[in-house]
């Protein structure tokens, strides 16, 4: 089975720009959790979606959103960036909310310049 | 609230052991052990579920004492590709149940010829 997919794998953007990351789970989950991981203050849960639906959710101001698709694949969306969010998003997946095991993908490493 | 690991890096020697411990201010669920080598993804080691138990793979076991909310990574017999960091993330009983793991701040293992 492939692994977790994250498009793009870098982006460079500018302040005040917004910015859309894919996450493509491994075939058959359909839950996907969205981290990210900085220097500073490591790997930080943003978001969990199943069936389309937001099931919980980090401490990240509204600037950080998401959703999942009928396939389950996910993206988020950063808008008015600001020079902190330069990190790596990690996205992760697991077959369902029963079964815990978290499989992550590369992440997209993210320059706000 | 973040678990604490410690030690925060260790150096070994080739088959030398060593033990990362990750400890949790509340009631665990469930115990999750990854290993992120620089510029790549985390990947999953194991998982400990609430029950006090001990998993191995390979030479890397873990225990989990559910009474103490505190889990240990054993790693014997140590080979260079242990090289990496380490982290746990850990799910309480309220989250039990959804895609959020709470990571510790990680170990720097380094393994030396």
């Amino acid at each position: 089975k492939a692994g977790v997919t994250q498009t793009p794998r870098y982006l460079i953007k500018t302040r005040g720009q917004q910015v859309t990351l894919s996450c493509s789970p491994i075939s058959g989950h359909r839950s996907v959790s969205w981290y990210q991981q900085t220097p500073g203050q490591g790997l930080q849960f943003l978001f969990e979606y199943f069936s389309e639906t937001q099931r919980n959710k980090g401490n990240f101001p509204g600037r950080f959103s998401g959703r999942q698709f009928s396939n389950s694949r996910s993206e988020m969306n950063v808008s008015t960036l600001e020079l902190g969010d330069s990190a790596l998003y990690l996205c992760a997946s697991s077959l369902n909310r029963a079964e815990l095991t978290q499989y992550f993908g590369p992440g997209t490493r993210l320059l706000v310049l | 609230q973040q678990p604490v690991q410690s030690p925060q890096a260790v150096i070994l020697r080739e088959g030398e052991d060593a033990v990362i411990n990750c400890s949790s201010s509340k009631a665990l669920y469930s115990v999750h052990w990854y290993r992120q080598k620089h510029g790549e993804a985390p990947v999953f080691l194991m998982i400990l579920l609430k029950g006090g138990e001990q998993k191995g793979h390979e030479k890397i076991s873990a225990s989990f004492n559910e009474k103490k909310q505190q889990s240990s990574l054993y790693l014997t017999a140590s080979q260079l590709s242990y090289s990496g960091t380490y982290f746990c993330g850990t799910a309480t009983y309220g989250s039990s149940n959804t895609g959020k793991l709470i990571f510790g701040q990680g170990t720097t293992l380094q393994v030396k010829p």
